[in-house]
């Protein structure tokens, strides 16, 4: 079973400062089946990143994503007042449970 | 465009059964392998279960969580996806998700709230 382990829990930064968010999987992980998310407050996951580098239709380029086998990196270059929120990783191949990471919560300092 | 769309919750007693449907468009629905995954109030996301599709003879995967209490199924003449959840607990409280693997890029519905509750 593949645990993903994001860091850090909690990231405090200013707009326009560059945020790095981790995400480790206990196992290897086929890169084309890795994705993060953004959550907001009730609302539904937002698709940020598929294949752990593609970016989803609609999502600006100040977020990449990055990574492969067991460590993956999401960036966002240029933090926005609206970026601030959860994110999460996931896998969603290879065997299950396709697990998601704990997520990471990105506060405004 | 892809649609995904759930209906089917509400509140229930625990113990209790419940049936969940997502229904799909924009795509050809019976290639693609779909997904439940929840959210629990306050929690994370969390994965329930998988239907592959027809060339992989629909099989079905679980979270240890939910086996053997619910049920995934699809019909791909409608373009529908089911949930079936019995012997339902408190902690099966969630909002839940469907999503569609199309070409390794997730679609996901807004999601449908279960609340079980006495």
């Amino acid at each position: 079973e593949i645990v993903l382990t994001q860091s850090p829990g909690t990231l405090s930064l200013s707009p326009g400062e560059r945020a790095t968010l981790s995400c480790r999987a206990t196992q290897s992980v086929d890169s084309r089946y890795f994705a993060w998310y953004q959550q907001k407050p009730g609302q539904a996951p937002r698709l940020l990143i598929y294949g752990a580098s593609s970016r989803a239709a609609g999502i600006p380029d100040r977020f990449s994503g990055s990574g492969s086998g067991t460590d993956f990196t999401l960036t966002i270059s240029r933090l926005e007042p609206e970026d601030f929120a959860m994110f999460y990783c996931h896998q969603y191949d290879f065997s299950p449970p396709y697990a998601f990471g704990q997520g990471t919560k990105l506060e405004i300092k | 465009e892809v649609q995904l769309v759930e209906s089917g919750g509400g509140l229930v007693q625990p113990g209790g059964s419940l049936r969940l449907s997502c229904a799909a468009s924009g795509f050809t629905f019976s290639d693609h392998y779909m997904d439940w995954v929840r959210q629990a109030p306050g929690k994370g996301l969390e994965w329930v279960g998988r239907t592959k599709n027809k060339g992989h003879s629909y099989t079905t995967e679980y979270a240890a969580a939910v086996k053997g209490r619910f049920t995934i199924s699809r019909d791909d003449s409608k373009n529908s996806l089911n949930l079936q959840m019995n012997s339902l607990k408190t902690e099966d409280t969630a909002v839940y998700y469907c999503v569609s693997l199309i070409s390794g890029y997730p679609y996901w519905g807004q999601g449908t709230l279960v609340t079980v509750s006495s």
